[in-house]
């Protein structure tokens, strides 16, 4: 099975910052790799999905990038909503996550 | 709009079993590929299964394999999940989950269930 590996496993940061969280595949997923924002008790909610293809309705301070094993998703300018965590998935074969990556504020 | 709605969750002790469902509304059920996605207490994501569209094709992730199985019933919109053997790391919320059509992502969640393994 692929798996997912997430860094860092919790962010510290302030509103108006750029962040950027990385996954890496254990093997190329090209560019099969979707990633998700979860709130406390709340179910997750899909921001990306193709690498880099932005979902609707997803504001446009989220971007993501890369392709083969490594990839990043990239919030720039924080807004308190954004404090969450976050996930990414691949599709490749199957399906997994990543371990998660918390974005708290600093 | 659509929606899912788990059921089934509750307490149990280590060795039993439980069975979940999930009933969909508001979409053609039998277009969908459906999954399980749990997650233990203050955890992560875990994606344990799937189905496909008729049920054919499924999967297992390595820790429920053999243990637990997916099956569904279009006709009646559910879906569920037959766990067998629980262990205590079994604890967690169960969410049903709607993936998008022909793309291996969710685009639609149920509320999930907790399902508490303890003796």
């Amino acid at each position: 099975d692929i798996q997912m590996t997430q860094s860092p496993s919790t962010l510290s940061a302030s509103v108006g910052d750029t962040v950027k969280i990385t996954c890496r595949a254990s093997q190329s997923i090209t560019t099969w790799l979707a990633w998700y924002q979860q709130k406390p008790g709340k179910a997750p909610k899909l921001l990306i999905y193709k690498a880099s293809t932005l979902e609707t309705g997803v504001p446009i301070r989220f971007s993501g990038s890369g392709s083969g094993t490594e990839f990043t998703l990239t919030i720039s300018g924080l807004q308190p909503d954004d404090f969450a965590t976050y996930y990414c998935q691949q599709y490749s074969s199957h399906r997994t996550f990543g371990q998660g990556t918390r974005l708290e504020i600093k | 709009q659509v929606q899912l709605v788990e059921s089934g969750g509750g307490l149990v002790k280590p060795g039993g079993s439980l069975r979940l469902s999930c009933a969909g509304s508001g979409l053609t059920f039998s277009d969908y590929y459906m999954s399980w996605i749990r997650q233990a207490p203050g955890k992560g994501l875990e994606w344990i299964s799937y189905i496909s569209r008729t049920g054919t094709a499924l999967h297992y992730a390595d820790s429920v394999k053999g243990r637990f199985t997916v099956s569904r019933d279009n006709a009646e919109n559910s879906l569920w999940l037959q766990m067998n053997s629980l262990r205590v790391d079994d604890t967690a919320v169960y969410y049903c989950a709607r993936e998008r059509a022909g793309v291996p992502i969710v685009d639609d969640w149920g509320q999930g269930t907790l399902v508490t393994v303890s003796s």
